[in-house]
């Protein structure tokens, strides 16, 4: 596609439910990244995918999180037995590959606004 | 632990002067930098970029100073216009960080017609 697609735009949950999000990159970009935004706060790094594996999952809050990507293409965020403090808009972003070389730059779509009540 | 720290959370300009949006980071291996700009409700959206081989890059109104010496970046926009009023983020990478982009907490910059 033209751009980062995610889905859904915006998703209200109860809390202890499980949530997907799904990321859908720049067709030929082969790094793929998670973040979260929470209300008032910056950019906070979750994982990232060059190709299928995740060579930094640092950035996961806790082991209800997981993310997949398959295909080289579309990956899926999964937050299971979701928390109010989970509430924040995840925000996926794409690049050519990944790394500090210069040009390289992240494109990121428009996010999934979670709310857990 | 914030790599990458922009310390002033808000920015008021008057429009057509200069706005100067600064950055610091601590890992000196950090060797790419970006900044994105970001309106409300949408995802960021990529600005420009500078390279640690570079001291400075320019496009357009926009310009990004870097001093590697005091791991410190700066945007400046001349002149700036209210359609800037977004929130910006800066962004460092480095190939021994896991090639993943550290964020700022971004600065909020409203310009005043």
């Amino acid at each position: 596609g033209a751009g980062v697609s995610q889905s859904p735009s915006n998703k209200v949950t109860e809390k202890g439910k499980d949530v997907e999000l799904r990321c859908d990159p720049i067709s030929g970009h082969t790094a793929l990244y998670w973040y979260r935004q929470s209300l008032g706060q910056g950019l906070e790094f979750l994982i990232y995918f060059q190709g299928n594996s995740a060579p930094d999952k640092s950035g996961l809050p806790s082991d209800r999180f997981s993310a997949e990507r398959t295909g080289g293409s579309v990956s899926t965020l999964t937050i299971q037995r979701t928390q109010q403090e989970d509430s924040a808009v995840y925000l996926c972003a794409s690049s050519l590959y990944a790394g500090s070389l210069s040009g390289n730059t992240i494109y990121f779509g428009e996010g999934s606004w979670l709310t857990v009540v | 632990d914030q790599q990458v720290k922009q310390n002033s959370p808000s920015l008021s300009v008057q429009e057509g002067r200069i706005s100067i949006l600064n950055c610091d980071y601590t890992n000196s291996m950090f060797d790419y930098f970006l900044w994105y700009k970001k309106y409300p409700a949408e995802g960021p959206t990529f600005l420009i970029s500078i390279s640690s081989i570079k001291d400075k890059n320019e496009d357009g109104r926009f310009t990004v100073f870097l001093n590697k010496s005091a791991k410190h970046l700066s945007l400046h926009i001349v002149p700036s216009q209210p359609g800037d009023s977004a929130v910006y983020f800066c962004a460092a990478s480095a190939s021994n960080t896991g090639n993943q982009f550290y964020f700022g907490t971004g600065t909020s910059l409203t310009v005043i017609p």
